[in-house]
């Protein structure tokens, strides 16, 4: 069974432009998530996804972050504009309701902002 | 507000140690809790998960517990190798929104020869 897939997996940019992250879970699974992790701390979440909605984004940074996840299945996180404290992995995870929710996480993607 | 806390940050044993990590949280209302293994530069593997009603969960030389009215959880690992060198994080799903992981920042463990 493959695992959760994301691009790119490093992305370098110039600060004041967009970048994007697409993720696509494992199957069957309907729940999505995208989280930023911060050299030497734990991933935080950014925005929870149960099948097309967004339930859960109180965390993501809505003035320059956007998400969508069309059909339910792949998702795409974007920024624009980057800024330099943007600089982070950015992972994306999926679970199961039934598998108890038990969280499966893809390479991520390092971005570095200069 | 949950908070997970992990102690030590940082440990290196040498090789054929049994050791304990520990992971503690503020609120015992949880749903399960997970442990995971980060390699550098790599995403999270789950190790382990452990329901709120279970007391422990084993996978090979690996044994997590978990202490609910005490907020606490330990992840041991028997006779250390080299290749378990890595970033160890605890994460805890409350009650409320099952689904949703509070991590704590890790403990960082080096296995030498």
């Amino acid at each position: 069974e493959a695992g959760v897939v994301q691009s790119p997996r490093y992305k370098i940019i110039e600060k004041k432009q967009p970048v994007a992250f697409w993720c696509n879970p494992i199957s069957g699974h309907n729940t999505l998530y995208w989280y930023r992790q911060n050299l030497g701390q734990g991933p935080e979440l950014l925005i929870r996804y149960e099948n097309e909605e967004a339930v859960d984004d109180s965390q993501l940074p809505k003035d320059r972050f956007s998400a969508e996840r069309l059909k339910g299945v792949d998702s795409t996180l974007k920024i624009q504009p980057a800024e330099l404290g943007d600089s982070a992995v950015y992972l994306c995870a999926s679970s199961f309701q039934r598998e108890l929710y038990e969280q499966y996480f893809g390479p991520g993607t390092r971005l570095t902002v200069t | 507000k949950q908070e997970v806390t992990q102690i030590p940050a940082a440990l290196s044993v040498p090789e054929g140690e049994n050791l304990v990590l520990n992971c503690s949280f503020t609120d015992s209302a949880i749903y399960n809790l997970q442990w995971f293994r980060q390699d550098p530069g790599k995403g999270l593997t789950s190790l382990l998960l452990i329901q709120s009603s279970q007391r422990e969960q084993t996978s090979g030389r690996l044994n997590a517990s978990l202490d609910k009215s005490s907020g606490r959880s330990t992840l041991y690992i028997a006779a250390s190798q080299p290749g378990d060198s890595a970033t160890y994080l605890c994460a805890v799903a409350g009650t409320g929104t099952a689904s949703k992981l509070t991590f704590g920042t890790g403990t960082r463990l080096q296995v030498t020869l």
